[in-house]
């Protein structure tokens, strides 16, 4: 089945400091992927979809200023977190549409990246 | 936001048994999927059922959908202490990929 990786799968940071975390399509291409964002004990929230070739469209409440995402080609999305702060600690989840710029019904989600701010 | 709530928030049941998870949604939907999540990782998808269907199955698992209600079940039978995880169901509205998620019912299942 299709594949989405993510790097890194862990990152520790300081308070401040810009943590810019990658999400690629292995075997398929995806004009779009979709970041994800998971607290603690918590279910998925949706921050914002990531679109190849134009800006990306983010949720209500999601600062798009403070999470930069660039789809740089049709197989990989970055999720950049700036001036991260200690409630940024999170686990960030992409996905991508098993079929790419079809159906988008089965999403295939990568491994996460867990987010610790100090 | 969340779409709904699932319940039970928490289930723990012996090998052998089944067990079933419950969630309901707000919004009209173009289709219900449920997840799988170990500790610690990314999701698995299990299964998808539209909102034409009412029940679907994939090997152990079956899924119905009341669209009246705006619920949906999922059963996993002859339960194994690997199905030991956290299960999500989340409903996509347009058919645009956006997933909203339920707040999921962790299921421990002891051998």
């Amino acid at each position: 089945g299709a594949v989405v990786s993510q790097h890194p799968s862990r990152v520790i940071c300081k308070s401040g400091t810009s943590v810019k975390i990658e999400c690629r399509s292995l075997d398929f291409q995806a004009t779009t992927m979709f970041w994800y964002r998971q607290f603690p004990k918590q279910s998925l929230m949706l921050m914002a979809t990531s679109n190849e070739g134009s800006k990306a469209t983010y949720e209500q409440g999601v600062e798009k200023d403070k999470f930069l995402i660039n789809h740089a080609s049709l197989t990989l999305s970055t999720l950049t977190v700036t001036s991260a702060h200690p409630e940024d600690s999170s686990f960030y989840i992409c996905s991508a549409p098993g079929l790419a710029g079809s159906t988008q019904e089965t999403q295939y989600f990568g491994p996460g990246t867990r987010l610790l701010v100090l | 936001s969340q779409q709904g709530e699932e319940d039970p928030q928490a289930l723990s049941i012996q090998e052998g048994e089944n067990a079933t998870m419950n969630c309901s949604y707000k919004t009209s939907i173009n289709n219900l999927q449920w997840y799988r999540q170990n500790s610690g990782r990314g999701l698995v998808h299990l299964i998808l059922i539209r909102s034409n269907e009412r029940e679907k199955h994939s090997g152990r698992l079956r899924v119905t959908l009341d669209t009246s209600k705006k619920s949906s079940s999922l059963l996993i039978t002859a339960s194994r202490a690997a199905d030991t995880a956290s299960y999500f169901c989340a409903t996509d509205q347009a058919n645009t990929g956006k997933l909203i998620f339920g707040q999921g019912t962790t299921l421990q299942v002891k051998p």
